[in-house]
C-alpha cells in the first residue's frame, strides 16, 4: 500500500527544473507532499485533496490525477534550498497514512 | 511556539528493556502518530490517534504499543525491545486525520537496539 515515487534521485543545476512522481495502487482521499533535510524532520509542503483542491506552495506546485492515482510536484527554477529528500503521503479511506520512499533531490550551483 | 516534542532525542538500549519514548504537542490536535524511518524504506506509520482514547494500528504496529490518556501526549511504548526496532522515530500532530492539513513533526529519536 506504499505509494511509489520516481525518480529515486535526481540532481539538478541551479534554475532547472524538477518533476517528482507518487503512484499508488489504492483510491486516495488525499495526497500530501514533505520535504526532509539531512538530520532533520520531515516539513510540510502541501495537500491536494480528492475532488481537486490544491493548495500549497507558488514556486513548488503540484497536480493529483483521482483516476490514475497520481500525483506529481513540479519545483519550477530549483535553488540551493530545494535539496533535501521530498516524500509523498497518501491517505487512504481509513485515516492510515502511507508514505512514499522518498526521491533526493540534489541542486548544484 | 507550536511544536512537538519527543524525548529522549537519542537512546541506546538493550534487547528486551522496556522503554517509552515521550511525544507531546501544544497545538490542541486531535489527530497524533508515529512513524519509524528506516534508509530506502521511507516513514512507515507505527500507530496513530483520532482522539483521546482513541488509538488504530498503522502500518507497522507489531513490538510496539501506545496511549492515548491525554489530548496532548501520546508516548510510543517498546515492551520488550529487539535489534530490528533499531530506527529513527518520529511523532507527528495534526488538526484533523482526514486530510485537515499538515502534518507537523517532531525533532525524531534515534533508538539503537543491542
Amino acid at each position: 500500500q506504499q505509494p511509489v515515487q520516481s525518480p529515486q534521485a535526481v540532481i539538478l543545476r541551479e534554475g532547472e527544473d524538477a518533476v517528482i512522481n507518487c503512484s499508488s495502487s489504492k483510491a486516495l482521499y488525499s495526497v500530501h507532499w514533505y520535504r526532509q533535510k539531512h538530520g532533520e524532520a520531515p516539513v510540510f509542503l502541501m495537500i491536494l485533496l480528492k475532488g481537486g483542491e490544491q493548495k500549497g506552495h507558488e514556486k513548488i506546485s503540484a497536480s493529483f490525477n483521482e483516476k490514475k492515482q497520481q500525483s506529481s510536484l513540479y519545483l519550477t527554477a530549483s535553488q540551493l534550498s530545494y535539496s533535501g529528500t521530498y516524500f509523498c503521503g497518501t491517505e487512504l479511506s481509513g485515516n492510515q497514512f502511507y508514505f512514499g520512499t522518498g526521491t533526493s533531490l540534489t541542486v548544484i550551483p | 511556539e507550536a511544536q512537538v516534542t519527543q524525548n529522549p532525542r537519542y537512546l541506546i538500549t538493550v534487547t528486551g528493556k522496556k522503554l517509552t519514548v515521550t511525544c507531546s504537542q501544544n497545538m490542541n490536535h486531535e489527530y497524533m502518530s508515529w512513524y519509524r524511518q528506516d534508509p530506502g524504506l521511507g516513514l512507515r506509520q507505527i500507530y496513530y490517534s483520532m482522539n483521546v482514547e482513541v488509538t488504530d494500528k498503522g502500518d507497522v504496529p507489531e513490538g510496539y504499543k501506545v496511549s492515548r490518556k491525554e489530548k496532548r501526549n501520546f508516548p510510543l511504548i517498546l515492551e520488550s525491545p529487539s535489534p530490528n526496532q533499531t530506527s529513527l522515530y518520529f511523532c507527528a500532530s495534526s488538526s484533523s486525520g482526514r486530510g485537515g492539513g499538515e502534518q507537523f513533526f517532531g525533532p525524531g529519536t534515534r533508538l539503537t537496539v543491542l
